[in-house]
Order: C-alpha cells, then sequence, then structure tokens
C-alpha cells in the first residue's frame, strides 16, 4: 500500500473564500479521487482526477465550485470555491494502483465555514 | 448502478461478545466489496477486501466477512469485541470496468460501532 499525506488537516476559513487542498502519494498510483463527507453522513465521490487532464466530476459537483488539479502520478489538489457554511465537511483523497486493490486514504482535512 | 445498505446505524455490544455488522449491496456486474474502519478525527483504514477469490475473507484486528452472493451480503464479523474496536465501519463497493473503476468507492452509510466495558 502507499501513504496519502494530506494538508492542510484542518482549517476554519471564512465564508466567500477558498481553499486549496493538497495530497501527495509516496509512490505513483493509476487513480485518484476526492470525497466528501459531511457532518454525520457518509463519504460521497466528488471527482476522479486525472493526470494532466480535467478531472471527472461526478452528479451534482462542477469544476468552478470544486476544481483539481493533477500534475503527476502522485500529487492532487482540491479546491473549494467561495465557501459556505454548507461546504464544512471532511474532504479526503484516495488513491488506488494498476491492479485489483483497495483504495488507500489521507487522513482528511476537516474544514469549517464561518 | 451499484449501492451499498449498511442496516443500522448504531451497533452496541459489550467487551467480549460478538460483532456483526450488516452490509448489502446491489450491483450489476460482479462487485468488489471492502470494510473500512474509521477512528474520531482520523481517515479511513481498511480492514478487509473480497475481490473474488475466497468468500470467507480475514483482515486485520480478528475482523472477518463472507461474502454470500445469493444474500447480496458482505457481513462484517469479529467473535469477541474489545473496547479499542468502538470506530465508524463503513462497507463499500467497486467493480472491474476495463480497469478504470479501482478505487472508485460507492460507501454505506456507516455503522458506529460502541463497545462497552
Amino acid at each position: 500500500s502507499a501513504v496519502i499525506s494530506q494538508k492542510p488537516s484542518r482549517d476554519i476559513c471564512q465564508r466567500g473564500t477558498s481553499l486549496t487542498i493538497q495530497c501527495q502519494v509516496d509512490s505513483q498510483v493509476t487513480m485518484m479521487f476526492w470525497y466528501r463527507q459531511q457532518p454525520g453522513q457518509s463519504l460521497t465521490l466528488i471527482a476522479t482526477a486525472n493526470q494532466g487532464s480535467e478531472a471527472t466530476y461526478e452528479s451534482g459537483f462542477v469544476i468552478d465550485k470544486f476544481p483539481i488539479s493533477r500534475p503527476n502520478l502522485t500529487f492532487s489538489t482540491l479546491t473549494v470555491s467561495n465557501m459556505s457554511p454548507e461546504d464544512s465537511s471532511i474532504y479526503l483523497c484516495s488513491g488506488s494502483g494498476t491492479v485489483i486493490t483497495e483504495a488507500f486514504f489521507g487522513q482528511g482535512t476537516r474544514l469549517t465555514v464561518v | 448502478a451499484q449501492s451499498v445498505t449498511q442496516l443500522g446505524s448504531h451497533v452496541s455490544v459489550s467487551e467480549g461478545a460478538l460483532v456483526l455488522l450488516r452490509c448489502n449491496y446491489s450491483s450489476s456486474v460482479p462487485p468488489y466489496l471492502f470494510w473500512y474502519v474509521q477512528y474520531p478525527n482520523q481517515g479511513l483504514q481498511l480492514l478487509l477486501k473480497y475481490t473474488s477469490a475466497a468468500t470467507l475473507v480475514k483482515g486485520i484486528n480478528g475482523f472477518e466477512a463472507e461474502f454470500k452472493k445469493s444474500e447480496t451480503s458482505f457481513h462484517l464479523t469479529k467473535p469477541s469485541a474489545h473496547m479499542s474496536d468502538a470506530a465508524e465501519y463503513f462497507c463499500a463497493v467497486s467493480f472491474n470496468a476495463g480497469g478504470t473503476s479501482y478505487g472508485k468507492l460507492t460507501f454505506g452509510q456507516g455503522t458506529i460501532l460502541t463497545v462497552h466495558p
């Protein structure tokens, strides 16, 4: 398995501002994903981060709100734009390999928007 | 489309008792199934996975799960609960679509396990 480092681990932000979350993997992975975990709820997939091209977003999530970059096989960022209190959640990145294997997760970023 | 249903958002057991966390899935293709655990203020840790090999899967920390296709279930069990097992547990499903869906998970709602002394 690989180790995923995610930062910041938590932040408190003002509404209307943006926050960029970074995800660094200690080895190359084929796939990287971003999830949101709203308070008391399960994880919902936001998008698949594609290396060198636009991310693939799930229904209900749009690039203008959650721009994602993945410049190489070990690094990705998620930006939460023009934040509102409804964006207060835990955001997690995950990665998986080239064969049938599990996805491993970062520690998450706990975001509070005030 | 695939989905996962975890029966029981909260389960409470006594230390030393059997742990049973229920998970049922729906998938139009053969699924890959996973159980993850999330401790407070932490990310997700894989407990075990089913990827079409043995139907009884053993994981870390004494947990195991049995894939039952006829019941579309993948329940998680542990013979004897320990206080350190208190956490939230998530069942998740994925499937192989030409190698592009590895790790793209659909999660159940989660089950919070409480262990009493």
